[in-house]
């Protein structure tokens, strides 16, 4: 069956625009996580949407937002975008259930100049 | 609260050693623990987990992990590297839902011919 994607890839943003990230998850999966990744900061949990719900929020400010349809994709905004937020976004898909397998996209690298 | 520590950020073998990467936990409560790899511009795939019941876990290509309560550890090794396990290398832990994990700082493995 066909795997999480995430789109775009690349994305170029400058300071104070908004940005939105789009993740599909595998067929049948209910649960969505976002992390960002950065050498500075590691990978870290950002939210994570259950049937439309967000479930979990990590430690980042209200700039960052997401939402989850209907048919489980979502999407995650940032807005008044600044340099450190340049990054890769990666999202993960999982059934949901306690320790289910995440399976995670390929990610977006987003630069923010 | 969790954490995750892995100790040596740079881990270098030569071909046909044997692999040993390091993490220690920290959890409040029952945790699970999870082994992931990446690959240079893909995204986090799923080498092991451990949830409940046998401590010694044996992932895919070649991995296991054994979990030591007692230590908080959840080491990763392969009896024998190879080229292509040359990536980075992700411990995770969670509590009841895996879709909001904590990951530890990742240990880069370079294989040597």
């Amino acid at each position: 069956k066909a795997g999480v994607t995430q789109t775009p890839r690349y994305l170029i943003k400058t300071r104070g625009q908004q940005v939105t990230l789009s993740c599909s998850p595998i067929s049948g999966h209910r649960s969505v996580s976002w992390y960002q990744q950065t050498p500075g900061q590691g990978l870290q949990f950002l939210f994570e949407y259950f049937s439309e719900t967000q479930r979990n929020k990590g430690n980042f400010p209200g700039r960052f937002s997401g939402r989850q349809f209907s048919n489980s994709r979502s999407e995650m905004n940032v807005s008044t975008l600044e340099l450190g937020d340049s990054a890769l976004y990666l999202c993960a898909s999982s059934r949901g259930s306690g320790p289910d397998t995440q399976y995670f996209g390929p990610g977006t690298r987003l630069t923010v100049l | 609260a969790q954490s995750v520590t892995q100790l040596g950020s740079h881990v270098s073998v030569s071909e046909g050693a044997l692999v040993l990467l390091r993490c220690n936990y920290s959890s409040s409560v029952p945790p699970y623990l999870f082994w992931y790899v990446q690959y240079p511009n893909q995204g986090l795939q799923l080498l092991l987990k451990y949830t409940t019941g046998a401590t010694l876990v044996k992932g895919i290509n070649g991995f296991e992990a054994e979990f030591k309560k007692s230590e908080t550890s959840f080491h990763l090794t392969k009896p024998s590297a190879h080229m292509s396990d040359a990536a980075e290398y992700f411990c995770a832990v969670s509590g009841s839902n895996a879709g909001k994990s904590t990951f530890g700082d990742g240990t880069t493995l370079t294989v040597k011919p």
